[in-house]
């Protein structure tokens, strides 16, 4: 079957740095993305990886690894606004995404 | 500047109860999506749509219909609600296959008593 997992929560220090794991198993795979959403929100692009390596956007970058099924989001100088639900997704091979059940992390003072 | 906009934003039901969610979106998106989101769970496709007039069965269909007369609009209707249809259903569009970039309305959170 097809699977995502994902840290259930985390926490994390106001300036620190997180990084927020990802494993999956899909029948192919055509990418794989992070969200972020806060509390009662919607769900708002972060990244998308296809190819391994490193992707970076200002304090936030993306990871991935094909080979392994393996990703994670890397954010840098942690804000209080950081505090959200961070949603991991990969694309099939039938281009159908398949969500985690997403990490909250709470970043403290 | 809307994006995807949802309605109604709140609902309550009673078990049995028929209603319809309303998504629009102004972005020119031929892919449109519904979803529901529960606690502990990835948000789970229950139907889409890759153009106007056309509409496909996701991972969760059962007991919800959908209709995409407009290419801007995409309806998402429960024709006798059960208790556990009780969630956020969220709405969604793209432009196209390969790049996925999802668009995200605000939810609807249904509550069926």
């Amino acid at each position: 079957g097809q699977n995502i997992d994902q840290p259930t929560e985390m926490t994390a220090t106001e300036g620190a740095i997180v990084q927020i794991n990802c494993t999956y198993q899909t029948s192919g795979f055509n990418g794989l993305f992070w969200y972020q959403q806060h509390a009662g929100e919607a769900p708002t692009f972060l990244s998308y990886n296809v190819l391994d390596g490193l992707e970076e956007k200002g304090r936030f970058s993306s990871f991935l690894s094909r080979s392994k099924g393996y990703s994670y989001l890397l954010l840098k100088e942690l804000q209080m606004k950081d505090s959200a639900s961070y949603l991991c997704a990969a694309l099939d091979s039938n281009y159908q995404l398949i969500w985690g059940a997403g990490t909250k992390l709470i970043i403290k003072p | 500047n809307a994006g995807v906009t949802q309605t109604p934003k709140f609902r309550v039901l009673k078990t049995g109860q028929s209603m319809t969610l309303l998504c629009a979106q102004d972005m020119n998106h031929e892919y449109m999506y519904w979803y529901r989101q529960d606690p502990g769970m990835g948000l789970r496709l229950i139907h889409y749509s890759v153009g106007e007039g056309t509409t496909a069965k996701g991972e969760v269909p059962d007991g919800y219909n959908v209709s995409r007369l407009k290419k801007q609009n995409f309806l998402l209707g429960l024709e006798s609600a059960a208790p556990s249809q009780t969630s956020v259903y969220f709405c969604a569009s793209s432009s196209g296959e390969e790049f996925v970039e999802l668009f995200f309305g605000e939810g609807s959170r249904l509550t069926v008593l």
